[in-house]
């Protein structure tokens, strides 16, 4: 069965750092894994999605890695902002989708 | 491009009702995903269809079912409503599901309260 664990639960950052968050999981037989971000109350914004095949993903201030022999992947985000304040979610693709349960994150002005 | 639509917003019933959402998928997208994420904890799979036929399920009683139309749109219909199953039912949906390995796109939610 697969698990997905999702470090740290919560993170709270000056603005403009540069952080990484950290994503688990038990089963590395996966089709991808794809990076999420929810608003209070909102639905999901689909940030990268990284194919099994693939190491990582890059878009703008946003870079995740995969490795799946490891069961690992970071999502890295540069230059944080007060507009990066958001739950972060990893969803491991399979024949199910399996979420983490979030990385609650503060960016402080 | 419209992006996924969920109806309604917010649902009141009240224990032993039905509920009924709806979703319909961005234009071109096949493969609808239900998820509930209930108050404390994680987003769980609930339901998937492709090409109108349910392709997997997740750890959910039968009381929860769904079906998708010939448009691609899909209903999620929960029978006999317990108190916890108040919850946001989110609904995806992706170009196609073959192996999983396509974007899923979010809709806002229906957020259900059970009273």
């Amino acid at each position: 069965k697969q698990e997905v664990t999702q470090i740290p639960a919560a993170l709270s950052v000056p603005e403009g750092e540069n952080l990484v968050l950290n994503c688990s999981f038990t089963d590395s037989a996966i089709y991808n894994l794809q990076w999420f971000r929810q608003d209070p109350g909102k639905g999901l914004t689909s940030l990268l999605l990284i194919q099994s095949s693939q190491r990582e993903q890059t878009s703008g201030r946003l870079n995740a890695s995969l490795d799946k022999s490891s069961g690992r992947s970071t999502l890295y985000i540069a230059a944080s902002q007060p507009g990066d304040s958001a739950t972060y979610l990893c969803a491991v693709g399979g024949f199910k989708t399996i979420f983490g349960a979030g990385t609650r994150l503060f960016v402080k002005a | 491009e419209a992006g996924v639509t969920q109806s309604p917003t917010h649902l009141i019933k009240t224990r032993g009702q039905q509920a009924t959402l709806r979703c319909s998928p961005i234009s071109g997208h096949t493969s609808v995903y239900w998820y509930q994420q209930a108050l404390g904890l994680g987003l769980q799979f609930l339901l998937w269809y492709d090409e109108g036929e349910e392709r997997n399920r997740g750890n959910f009683p039968p009381r929860f079912s769904g079906r998708q139309f010939p448009n691609y749109s899909s209903e999620l219909n929960v029978n006999a409503l317990e108190l916890e199953d108040s919850a946001l039912y989110l609904c995806a949906s992706s170009l196609t599901g073959s192996r999983g390995q396509e974007t899923q796109y979010f809709g806002p939610g229906t957020r259900l309260l059970v009273l």
